[in-house]
């Protein structure tokens, strides 16, 4: 199994930039997920990490150091629908399972 | 059609009723999964299909029976719950081929909210 931990709650400002932390430990890494979830809504997909470096897409960058066991998400030029559970999720390599972290409660303040 | 279709979104059941809750996504996914989710919690996996053969179950208590009828639709069949089995049910896809693929992004239904009274 994993075990994931990112931070319970971040507030910013809108137009900042925030960078979620995410720390796991697993038996067989087989690549990492950042989702994104609205109360009383699906999560919905924001970024993959199978190698170490950054992965950019518009506002939310991805880095995963698989050395460390460390990934974060960094989200830029902040909007008010950005306040969200950001979740952290790692793919077990033996049985493809995704095991999530209990999520990051971002709150954008105007 | 990236949807992942769920049905009901809400449910309200006693503890006695039996009730099934309904998935259906049009994207060829061969893997299909049923999460739970309590509030400020994040999503447990409870089953995955692939290839419409139940692979994983997470030591799912009886009372929930998933079945997989086909390659496009997923129910959870619901007996005899208790209330602590309230939670938000996410039905979620993923390709997959028979070896399994490096990149199986899910696509999460929007839930069926269910409460046990």
């Amino acid at each position: 199994g994993q075990n994931i931990d990112q931070p319970t709650e971040m507030t910013a400002t809108e137009g900042a930039i925030v960078q979620i932390n995410c720390t796991y430990q697993t038996s067989g890494f087989n690549g990492l997920f950042w989702y994104q979830q609205h109360a009383g809504e699906a999560p919905t997909f924001l970024s993959y990490n199978v190698l170490d470096g950054l992965e950019e897409k518009g506002r939310f960058s991805s880095f995963l150091s698989r050395s460390k066991g460390y990934s974060y998400l960094l989200l830029k030029e902040l909007q008010m629908k950005d306040s969200a559970s950001y979740l952290c999720a790692v793919r077990d390599i033996n049985d493809y399972k995704l095991s999530f972290g209990a999520g990051t409660t971002v709150t954008v303040r105007a | 059609d990236t949807e992942v279709t769920q049905t009901p979104k809400h449910l309200v059941m006693g503890m006695t009723n039996k009730k099934s809750l309904k998935c259906e996504q049009h994207m060829g996914h061969r893997a299909m999964y049923w999460y739970k989710q309590k509030a400020k919690k994040p999503p447990e996996l409870m089953f995955v299909y692939s290839y419409e053969k139940l692979s994983i179950n997470e030591s799912v208590p009886s009372r929930f029976s998933p079945e997989c009828p086909n390659s496009s639709l997923l129910n959870l069949h619901l007996h005899a719950l208790q209330p602590e089995d309230s939670a938000l049910y996410l039905c979620a896809s993923s390709d997959r081929d028979r070896e399994g693929t490096t990149n199986e992004k899910l696509f999460f239904g929007s839930g069926t909210q269910l409460s046990v009274l």
